[in-house]
């Protein structure tokens, strides 16, 4: 167990639709990192929080947002579903930007 | 931009044999890290040996081995003694040394998989 909780474990949706992906880092972790992982994109970035702030970027759909609340935990949302947005998307936690970073379990999305 | 190659998609193993993943990648940075990771079944994603580029000593973690080539540009991972608990995807992923970020660039995965 990584200590990072990532829910729900699993979600069904229909196209069109929008969904909230949440995670809560490990205790003390300021910085939280949203992957996509699917098919043909692989595992890719999406986007970093640190401390409640937008860090870094990677290529994150317009449809795609995500926040960090003060209490640390991370919600990323994806709404206007498409078929394409299924996939397995990581949130990753570490204390700060340099030292190693923890991966939750995953949630897997299926767009119907 | 940094890019990460694994030109294996899958490889495989006799238990208790040795099996090499390789691993290549792109950058004109001159520091960074370098990270292998293993997805088993259950999807998680554990770290399994990490490098730093400013290191010439190769990282070893029991089993666990790497070649690293700085100048190739090239990031290998040994397997020695392979297990049964091995068989899963291996992903290389590269991170900035710089910059104020902790973002892993990932490659595409290697599946490996180990016969009894």
């Amino acid at each position: 167990d990584s200590g990072v909780t990532q829910t729900p474990k699993h979600l069904i949706t229909a196209t069109g639709q929008r969904v909230t992906l949440r995670c809560s880092p490990r205790s003390g972790d300021l910085s939280v990192y949203w992957y996509q992982q699917s098919l043909d994109q692989g595992l890719q970035f999406l986007i970093q929080y640190y401390n409640g702030e937008e860090r870094a970027k990677g290529n994150i759909l317009e449809r795609f947002s995500a926040q960090q609340f003060p209490d640390l935990h991370s919600e990323l949302n994806l709404s206007s579903l498409e078929l394409g947005d299924s996939a397995l998307y990581f949130c990753a936690s570490s204390p700060d930007t340099w030292a190693e970073a923890f991966f939750g379990q995953g949630t897997r999305l299926t767009v119907v | 931009a940094q890019t990460v190659t694994q030109s294996q998609p899958e490889m495989s193993v006799q238990e208790a044999e040795t099996v090499t993943l390789s691993c290549t990648y792109d950058t004109s940075e001159s520091d960074y890290y370098l990270f292998w990771y293993k997805q088993p079944p259950s999807r998680q994603m554990i770290l399994v040996i990490r490098q730093e580029a400013y290191k010439q000593q190769n990282a070893t973690e029991n089993r666990f081995s790497v070649n690293f080539q700085k100048a190739a540009k090239s990031f290998s991972l040994k397997i020695s003694d392979s297990q049964l608990g091995d068989a899963a995807m291996y992903f290389c992923a590269y991170r900035s040394a710089g910059g104020n970020t902790g973002k892993l660039i990932f490659g595409q995965g290697t599946t490996l998989q180990v016969k009894p």
